[in-house]
């Protein structure tokens, strides 16, 4: 059974970091990309993130460019999200995603989903 | 620019159908869709992938009153034989290389 669990979120003031973290079970984890989604309170979902298996290709929302880094630890089945200069705008829960393929096409549609981790950005 | 656009809300009675459209913007017919499903207070749930002919593959465990199906630039998702958990949050996906975007999501609800 595929399990995506982040962690991580916490109430953090504007300008400060976080890092969230992903740990996946259940798949070949080091066979598929894998994205970061946000959700701020009463929104829709919103692509944060994406990186490749072998992390050597990734990509960014506009939103987050420059601020955002997403990386991954194939070694422990896990991704993470590095959050820096954070906005109020930030605030949402951070779910991780599968990529339906696996190897490397640019990205696909996603096929499992995690439970979310909040992260609040707030003085 | 690559936009999915939903309607907001919709709904339908207890044991009905409702039939839920995303629509690509002008330019993308050929591109292929994803649905998802947000019960409230959880994550989402893949339900199916849609191709622009059509086709289409489901989620695991997924029941056959989920379908979908397209036409042109809009792609359907069918929920038959409504039941009470079925009143969610609904998102369509759509991707390129290095891009994914989400429709605004339909908020289905079970009268």
């Amino acid at each position: 059974e595929v399990q995506l669990v982040e962690s991580g979120g916490v109430v953090v003031q504007p300008g400060g970091s976080l890092r969230l973290s992903c740990a996946a079970s259940g798949f070949t984890f080091d066979d598929y990309a894998m994205h970061w989604v946000r959700q701020a309170p009463g929104k829709g979902l919103e692509w944060v993130s994406l990186i490749s298996w072998d992390g050597g290709s990734s990509y960014y929302a506009d939103s987050v460019k420059g601020r955002f880094t997403i990386f991954r630890d194939n070694s422990k089945n896990s991704l993470y999200l590095q959050m820096n200069s954070l906005r109020a705008e930030d605030t949402a829960l951070y779910y991780c995603a599968k990529d339906f393929s696996s190897g490397w096409y640019g990205g696909d549609y996603f096929d499992y989903w995690g439970q979310g981790t909040l992260v609040t950005v707030s003085s | 620019q690559l936009v999915l656009t939903q309607s907001p809300s919709a709904s339908a009675s207890l044991g009905a159908s409702v039939k839920l459209t995303c629509t690509l913007s002008s330019g993308h017919s050929s591109y292929a869709i994803a649905w998802h499903q947000q019960q409230p207070e959880k994550g989402p749930r893949y339900l199916m992938k849609l191709n622009s002919d059509g086709s289409h593959s489901k989620g695991d465990g997924i029941p056959d009153r989920f379908s979908g199906s397209s036409s042109g630039t809009e792609h359907y998702l069918t929920i038959s034989s409504l039941q009470s958990e079925d009143e969610a949050d609904y998102y369509c996906q759509t991707w390129g290389t290095g891009i994914q975007v989400f429709g605004g999501g339909t908020k289905l609800t079970v009268l």
